[in-house]
Formats: structure tokens, sequence, C-alpha cells
């Protein structure tokens, strides 16, 4: 079975400049994630979707990130403009509608973004 | 105050030795708990589920206690191979991430 598919790998961009970050679901997952792992830190959701809508997206700046998911399957991932405050690794994640006794997420292999 | 609060280490022990981590959690609507495990430079993978009746998985075992909001990840006879950033995870909506607690197994 294939696993979550993330592009690109690596980013590095100035402050002010804009990065997109794409994203493909475990096929037959219903729920995909954003999350941002700064470094030390554990990762931090910033949208969930179910489907094509949005479920949670309270910790979206949405100042500046913006996330879509067209047709339920495939997603993308905006900041702009980045802040310096921006790097991290932007994982992806899905899973089958979410059993509290699973907690099961499988996570991509993420994207680092390198803001200068 | 996070809602996830982890001790980030981190824990030095020698191959053999038992190690502990403890977590805390502050939304008490929290539904659920698992232990992730994050390899260097990689995605975190489910390492086990967390219930209040205790949890174990081989060396690992995984405790809850409700009323304290406590949740804990007892290792035994640690290999090299444990070495990794052990998360720790509620789940409301969607799943709470810890800051991780680094361990390193030493030979």
């Amino acid at each position: 079975e294939a696993g979550v598919a993330q592009s690109p790998r690596y980013k590095i961009i100035e402050k002010r400049q804009s990065v997109a970050f794409w994203c493909n679901p475990i096929s037959g997952h219903a729920t995909l994630y954003w999350y941002q792992q700064i470094l030390g830190q554990g990762p931090k959701l910033l949208i969930q979707f179910q489907n094509n809508g949005v479920v949670d997206d309270s910790q979206l700046p949405k100042d500046r990130f913006s996330a879509e998911r067209l047709k339920g399957v495939d997603s993308t991932l905006k900041i702009q403009p980045a802040k310096l405050e921006d790097s991290a690794v932007y994982l992806c994640a899905s899973s089958s509608p979410l059993r509290p006794d699973t907690g099961e997420l499988f996570f991509g292999e993420g994207s680092r973004l390198t803001v200068l | 105050r996070k809602e996830v609060e982890q001790d980030p280490g981190p824990f030095n022990v020698p191959e053999g030795a038992t190690v502990a981590f403890n977590c805390t959690y502050s939304n008490s609507a929290s539904q659920s708990f698992f232990w992730y495990r994050q390899d260097c430079r990689k995605e975190p993978k489910l390492l086990m589920s967390v219930y209040s009746s205790g949890n174990e998985d081989g060396r690992f075992t995984a405790q809850l206690n409700r009323a304290s909001q406590y949740i804990s990840l007892l290792i035994r006879d640690s290999k090299l191979s444990d070495s990794a950033t052990y998360l720790c995870v509620a789940l409301r909506r969607a799943l709470t991430f810890g800051s991780g607690t680094r361990l390193q197994v030493q030979p």
C-alpha cells in the first residue's frame, strides 16, 4: 500500500516569498491533516479536512496560510508571504474515519521549509 | 499552558536499562491517548495506545491515570534501536502532540 506522498521534500526561500506544498493521502483515507513541526517541538495541527470540507482550522494563521483539498483527495498548503518563524517541517497525514480506539495517523515524510 | 506537556530530556541510559517517561494533559475532555515514536528527521509513527487498565506490548508498557491527567510509558531492557523521540498524544477532535522526550540508549 502506498503511503502518504508529499512534495517538495526541501524548500529554501527568502522571507516574503511564497511557497506551496502538495500532499497525496493514502487511497481511501477521508481525513487529511496538515501539521507544522518546528525544530525541538511536537507537531502542531494547522488544518484538518474531512473529504473536501474543513473540520478544524483554528490554528491556521489565515493571514498568510491557506489550504485546500479539491475533490477530497490531494491537498495543497500555501504560505504567502513567508516569515522567518515559518521555518519548519510541514507534515501531511491521513487516516480513515478516526475512531477513538485507533489514533493512528499515517504521516508523509514531510516538507522541510527554510526561510532566510 | 500547553495541552500536553512532557519532559524534553534527553534521557541517556545504558542498554538493558528500564526507563520511564511521563506526560500530563490539561484538557479533561480528551478522549484517548497514545504514544508516538519519531526517529531523527523522520515522520512520527504510532507506538501504542494508552488505557486506564494499562497496555503492554513486549518491552513497552503504557498507563493512563485520568484522575491525575497523567500518562506514562515504561521501556524495559532498552535497546540501541529504542533511541528516538517519544511523543505523548491526546485525542479530542484531532491529535494534539506533546513536544516529545528524547531517549538515547548507549552501548
